[in-house]
């Protein structure tokens, strides 16, 4: 089952330490998404990317957040100097034409800043 | 605006009790709806969507309808298991009524059914 996958799953850092969040979509899958969830809360959307383009980053956060999907390899949501709000869990999402352009969701990583 | 409004939660139901739980969208197209649920520790998963007005998605026993006259995508199921037990998420995609781009969420509803 090729599904989106992401790693790690749990991430413990450091207060300003880096973050690095990575993600492989589905198969065939050329649209991904990051989403991040709040300890009680729904569902923020971050950023939308396709292939080497960022498509929508109206979630992200102005500084400290970067997210790149490169024409080879996984997508990588970066957190640089992370504060102890970044504790949250990020998901990766992907869609593409191959699963008619539902977004899945991956299981998810645990970031949890100390 | 671009929201999504569901029940807040928590709701706690036995077993074999029928659940409702009710989401209203806003939005100036008619964009596609969809329900995801999310087991604890665990990420998101598809348990249904509709693309247009008066469309049907169901999976699993549970069912909702793409209401354009109330803007609402309601969930519901006759008869819960203990194994529903989960956090519900209503969404909404773009307005274009495309599944590209992407979805607003409403806060989540949890769900708890007791044997």
């Amino acid at each position: 089952n090729a599904g989106v996958m992401q790693n790690p799953r749990h991430l413990v850092r450091r207060r300003g330490q880096e973050a690095r969040l990575r993600c492989s979509p589905m198969k065939g899958h050329s649209h991904v998404y990051w989403y991040r969830q709040l300890p009680e809360e729904g569902l923020k959307f971050m950023v939308y990317l396709q292939k080497e383009n960022i498509i929508d980053e109206s979630g992200m956060p102005k500084e400290r957040f970067s997210a790149e999907f490169p024409k080879e390899g996984p997508s990588i949501l970066r957190i640089q100097q992370v504060v102890r709000g970044d504790s949250a869990a990020y998901f990766c999402a992907s869609s593409g034409t191959s699963s008619g352009n539902t977004i899945y969701f991956g299981e998810g990583s645990w970031l949890t800043v100390v | 605006g671009n929201s999504v409004t569901q029940m807040e939660g928590p709701v706690t139901l036995s077993e074999e009790a029928f659940l409702t739980i009710n989401c209203t969208y806003t939005a100036t197209g008619y964009p596609s709806l969809f329900w995801y649920v999310q087991y604890p520790g665990e990420g998101l998963q598809l348990l249904l969507k509709a693309t247009k007005a008066d469309d049907k998605g169901s999976n699993k026993g549970f069912e909702a309808t793409y209401r354009k006259e109330t803007t609402s995508f309601h969930l519901e199921k006759g008869s819960v298991q203990v194994s529903d037990s989960a956090v519900y998420f209503c969404a909404r995609g773009s307005e274009r009524g495309s599944t590209l781009g992407r979805l607003y969420f409403g806060r989540g509803t949890q769900l708890t059914v007791w044997p």
